[in-house]
């Protein structure tokens, strides 16, 4: 699976929108992009994946550039309980091969 | 509730113990992953299975096994344990091998002292 680069961290305001970017310039055709978070103490939990098109949940928005060599994870207010660890993945849709985690993005998120 | 359930949460124990983690996934789950991870290390893949069988290894020493029953559940066996063996063990489980959306349990805390 391809490599991705994300800022060691970020700092945001509560109830502000944040944009955490994440670079993966050797993405393949088939490299779906995952988004995870960990929380302080928790197991990883899934956010948000797409593969060309934007996508949004409850959670968050996924912003891919049309080459596809960089996406923006949005998280439209911070709220205190967004402090985590954010994950951005790379995945080929025919892989067997578990989700490889790097070192993702530490956000802060200050009252 | 994340629906994957992980025993013991915390455990300590003695170096050149073997300690044993338990996993259930998630209802309807058939693919088993296991990770490490350790505050230098970050999430360490070690070792996946499908419905059963070992599909995938990662970073798992000789001194680690695992395995996955029939009831889908898996236990991850750790043995002749060093001081360097102390870490976070999360589970997480999928549907199936190439669906990439995973649910990962609140994790066993590993402590060898």
């Amino acid at each position: 699976d391809a490599k991705t680069t994300q800022p060691n961290s970020m700092e945001s305001n509560e109830e502000e929108p944040v944009h955490l970017p994440c670079n993966h310039s050797t993405i393949s055709g088939t490299d779906y992009i995952h988004w995870y978070r960990q929380l302080p103490s928790q197991g990883p939990e899934y956010v948000i994946h797409g593969l060309t098109s934007n996508v949004n949940n409850r959670m968050a928005s996924l912003a891919i550039a049309e080459d596809r060599k960089s996406s923006t994870l949005i998280l439209h207010r911070a709220t205190l309980r967004d402090a985590a660890v954010y994950y951005c993945i790379l995945r080929d849709q025919n892989s067997g091969y578990a989700l490889n985690f790097g070192k993702g993005t530490s956000l802060l998120v200050t009252p | 509730d994340s629906g994957v359930t992980q025993t013991p949460k915390h455990l300590i124990t003695a170096t050149g113990q073997r300690v044993t983690l338990r996993c259930s996934p998630r209802s309807g789950d058939l693919s088993v992953y296991w990770y490490q991870q350790s505050l230098d290390q970050g999430l360490q893949f070690l070792i996946q299975y499908y419905n059963g069988e070992e599909r995938a290894k990662g970073n798992i020493l000789e001194r680690f096994s695992a395995q996955q029953f029939p009831d889908l559940h898996s236990e991850l066996n750790l043995s002749s344990l060093e001081l360097g063996d102390s870490a976070l063990y999360f589970c997480a489980s999928s549907f199936g091998q190439g669906v990439l959306r995973y649910t990962f349990g609140s994790g066993t805390r590993l402590t060898v002292v």
